[in-house]
């Protein structure tokens, strides 16, 4: 299996802040990440696949980059509902591994 | 409105057997693919397997091969997720999700997930 590690688990951060999260993959998997974000007691929202194409209705502060194995997602200025858990997941090869989750708290 | 409807929440015991299921509504269902994904209480997210309506061509995550199955009646547009022996540890949310078939786009459209409870 591929794994995905992201970094860093948690961040702290206020309202305009700009935020990055790295994610990792053990293998070379040329763009096929995607990003999601999860708000307490609901499903998983799709942000961005393809590394860095914007699914359908996400607010244009979200951003995606990277191919291979290193990944990035920032956020240009954070709202107050940005605060949530984001998971990358890749989808090179089966199983279509996540992220363990990078939780972003309000400083 | 494109939609993943979940059945309702389930709580049962060690050892016993359970389906749930997941229908599509507005989309033509045989042209994406359906994904469970586990999640365990306060922990992430799990792929657990995937299944292509079309053929009912399967594959699983080695974590849970063996221990459910995945599958699909594409007449009611209705993919489930089955146990035959629950244990302790299946007690999950478990949502399902569906990505296109022909073109990795992400899975964009997520069921309203199930809650299992497994207790004896």
């Amino acid at each position: 299996d591929i794994q995905m590690t992201q970094s860093p688990s948690s961040v702290s951060a206020s309202a305009g802040d700009r935020v990055t999260i790295t994610c990792r993959a053990s293998q070379d998997i040329s763009s096929w990440l995607a990003w999601y974000q999860q708000k307490p007691g609901k499903a998983p929202k799709l942000l961005i696949y393809a590394a860095s194409s914007l699914q359908s209705g996400v607010p244009s502060r979200f951003s995606g980059s990277g191919s291979g194995t290193d990944f990035t997602l920032s956020i240009s200025s954070l709202q107050p509902e940005d605060f949530a858990t984001y998971y990358c997941q890749q989808a090179n090869s089966f199983p279509y591994t996540f992220g363990q989750g990078t939780k972003l708290e309000i400083q | 409105e494109v939609q993943l409807v979940q059945s309702g929440a389930e709580v049962k015991k060690p050892g016993e057997s359970l389906r749930i299921s997941c229908q599509g509504s507005a989309y033509f269902f045989p042209n994406y693919w359906i994904t469970w994904v586990r999640q365990m209480p306060g922990r992430g997210l799990e792929w657990m397997g995937t299944i292509d309506p079309s053929d009912a061509y399967s594959t699983y995550s080695p974590s849970f091969q063996g221990h459910v199955t995945i599958s699909a009646d594409k007449s009611i547009s209705t993919a489930y997720l089955q146990w035959s022996s629950l244990k302790a540890s299946d007690t999950a949310m478990y949502y399902c999700v569906r990505s296109m078939a022909t073109y990795y786009y992400g899975m964009d459209v997520w069921g309203q997930g199930t809650t299992v409870t497994v207790s004896s």
